[in-house]
């Protein structure tokens, strides 16, 4: 039982290149999120899904698409990277139909350098 | 009023003290409230749920009072491998369209010292 596991866990881009975060969980939970985490401000969801094939924007969605196409895994994707997104990047899962209950468990978190 | 309000701290403490830390939160529809650590540069970990008025673990003791819209987070006996950032989390209704979303404080540091 890994939990949830994030790839790559380091990334450096330059400002206008693509790339795809993975996060994948074997909980078997519903839901899954991204968030980013920058100094000073706290953990911040950019998307978040709520089961297979249903996505919806968070607080700071703005440059990024996400995609949940099975319900293990939840892709962030950066279209045209810019220097804002420089950040830790966590994926969260949570709830089971079984627990009712809400904890989110983080993977290790991404961090992306874009220059 | 933010959502999510912490004590950034940090708090500077030596080994066996008491402390004690605490959260407020405005939505008062709030159903979920949870505790999570984080070590530097890691992801955040489930410290504690409370789910009714508190509850305790080992050393340490969570207590909800809705009324007030507060929770607490008391460690007892502390340990230099305490020394975390502590964040409040609690569930926003109807934020985002979902239950499961939580909002999280910016947390407290807290460093025990030798």
């Amino acid at each position: 039982n890994a939990g949830v596991t994030q790839t790559p866990k380091f990334r450096v881009l330059k400002t206008g290149q693509s790339m795809t975060l993975l996060c994948a969980q074997d909980m078997n939970h519903e839901y899954m999120y991204w968030y980013r985490q920058d100094p000073g401000m706290g953990l911040r969801l950019i998307h978040y899904s709520v089961g297979e094939g249903t996505t919806a924007k968070g607080e700071v969605p703005d440059g990024y698409n996400v995609s949940r196409l099975k319900k293990q895994n939840f892709l962030l994707g950066l279209e045209s990277a810019a220097p804002s997104q420089t950040s830790v990047y966590f994926c969260a899962s949570s709830y089971t139909r079984t627990s009712g209950k809400y904890e989110q468990y983080f993977g290790p978190g991404t961090r992306l350098t874009v220059t | 009023r933010k959502e999510v309000e912490q004590d950034p701290g940090p708090f500077n403490v030596p080994e066996g003290a008491t402390v004690a830390f605490n959260c407020t939160y405005s939505n008062s529809a709030s159903q979920s409230f949870f505790w999570y650590r984080q070590d530097c540069r890691k992801e955040p970990k489930l410290l504690m749920s409370v789910y009714s008025s508190g509850n305790e673990d080992g050393r340490f003791t969570a207590q909800l009072n809705r009324a007030s819209q507060y929770i607490s987070l008391l460690i007892r006996d502390s340990k230099l491998s305490d020394s975390a950032t502590y964040l409040c989390v609690v569930n926003i209704l109807p934020y985002g369209g979902s239950q499961g979303n939580l909002i999280f404080g910016k947390g407290t540091k807290l460093s025990v010292k030798p």
